[in-house]
């Protein structure tokens, strides 16, 4: 079955820096890759997705890439803000199941 | 707000109790999902529900039973749970089990004494 990891586990940065998070997969078969955004108290909420026809997409301050050849694929944040902290999940679909990482804690110091 | 609802948002039960957690979303969507969500795993898939049939049982006990009497409600009847099934329990739904994009709840955090 799939299996996606994550890294890193935390993420401290300064506002204004750029934050990357990184995920790989291990089914080929995996073809939908989306990144969901969880803060305290709430569930995870999608922020932007990536489907295997595209290499990359962008919206606003979020970008994510996928390499299928590599099977990786991240999520890009510019110009952090505080609001911005939060624990990231990266997921992969194979066969209409979603399977998710073990999340991101981004921690956006002013 | 995610269109998806759950209740309560906190439960604690000692383990001879029987409790339900509820979701309904308000999405028209037809797939429902319940995931559990523990301390540094990643969020593991439980059951399924498209247009009020379970194609998915992940494994699960026993002890955990869902219901979906239609496809805007998704029940997770609880019954003599383990202090290991602490966790946060997040309802989710998509248009249908073929559109990949899930939409959830706020979760129910639960505790087992």
């Amino acid at each position: 079955g799939e299996n996606v990891e994550q890294h890193p586990s935390t993420l401290s940065v300064q506002e204004g820096d750029s934050a990357v998070i990184k995920c790989t997969y291990s089914d080929s078969a995996s073809n939908y890759f989306p990144w969901y955004k969880q803060e305290l108290g709430k569930g995870p909420q999608l922020i932007i997705d990536i489907r295997s026809n595209v290499g990359e997409k962008k919206d606003q301050r979020i970008a994510v890439t996928l390499n299928k050849t590599a099977k990786h694929f991240s999520l890009h944040i510019t110009e952090t803000q505080p609001e911005d902290s939060a624990v990231y999940f990266c997921a992969a679909i194979t066969f209409q199941k979603l399977v998710f990482g073990t999340g991101t804690r981004l921690l956006v110091s002013p | 707000e995610t269109g998806v609802t759950q209740t309560p948002r906190h439960l604690v039960m000692g383990m001879t109790n029987k409790k339900s957690l509820k979701c309904e979303q308000h999405l028209g969507h037809n797939a429902m999902y319940w995931y559990k969500q523990s301390a540094k795993k990643p969020l593991e898939l439980m059951f399924v529900y498209n247009f009020k049939e379970q194609t998915e049982n992940n494994s699960v006990p026993s002890r955990f039973s869902p219901e979906c009497p239609n496809s805007s409600h998704l029940f997770l009847h609880l019954h003599t749970l383990q202090p290991e099934d602490s966790a946060l329990y997040l309802c989710a739904s998509s248009q249908d089990i073929k559109y990949n994009e899930q939409f959830f709840g706020p979760g129910t955090r639960l505790t087992v004494l």
